[in-house]
């Protein structure tokens, strides 16, 4: 039972530049959420899943994209990365009822120069 | 506006001693408020979840107070080991299920 895995680790992109960064979760959770962590900073919620087929957008979805075609799956894209966009990501899920606990992935962090 | 604060920011003990980390929030309406813990470089993990009719809640040496009358939380340390450095994040859900994220006290313990 891996967890909640992230793909890649690190990455820098130029500006510009578009990417995929990739979640994945086995424990069967239904909710996944995507966070950016910025230094200083308590972690913001750019997107959420509900469920396969179904996203929504969190406080700070400017300049990203979602999908959510499996349930074990939740890609978050970067169109045209700016610098703005340097920070820690984080992929979370959680069971849909119960303590409602995010578990979280190790994270990527991404420089955009 | 719904907003975590923690104190302090960072701090710095000596192994052995116990801490008391303060967090602050003026969510209303609360649901719940939680303690994560994030080592350096890995996700946050939860360490404790209390709900407005809990007092105190422990995990190991971890012990988590809440008073929703004053909006005060504290997560005490005792005996603290050189694996509790880390950040420790209080996180206040409000009844529209919406997190508010505080930015994290950085603890180090040093031998």
């Amino acid at each position: 039972n891996a967890g909640v895995t992230q793909t890649p680790k690190f990455r820098i992109l130029k500006i510009g530049q578009s990417m995929t960064l990739q979640c994945t979760q086995d424990m069967n959770h239904n909710y996944m959420y995507w966070y950016r962590q910025d230094p200083g900073m308590g972690l913001k919620l750019i997107y959420y899943s509900v469920g396969a087929g179904i996203t929504d957008k969190g406080e700070v979805p400017n300049g990203y994209n979602v999908s959510r075609s499996t349930t074990e799956d939740f890609p978050l894209r970067l169109e045209l990365a700016a610098p703005s966009q340097t920070s820690v990501y984080f992929c979370a899920s959680r069971f849909r009822q119960g303590t409602y606990e995010q578990y979280f992935g190790p994270g990527t962090r991404l420089t955009v120069t | 506006k719904n907003q975590v604060e923690q104190s302090p920011q960072s701090l710095i003990i000596l192994e052995g001693k116990n801490c008391t980390l303060q967090c602050n929030y003026t969510v209303s309406p609360f649901s719940n408020l939680r303690w994560y813990k994030q080592d350096t470089g890995r996700g946050p993990v939860s360490l404790t979840i209390m709900t407005f009719s809990e007092n105190t809640k422990s995990n190991g040496r971890y012990t988590a107070t809440l008073d929703a009358d004053t909006k005060q939380s504290s997560l005490h340390i005792t005996a603290s080991q050189l694996s509790d450095s880390a950040s420790y994040i209080c996180v206040v859900k409000d009844s529209n299920y919406q997190l508010i994220w505080g930015a994290g006290t950085k603890l180090i313990i040093k031998p």
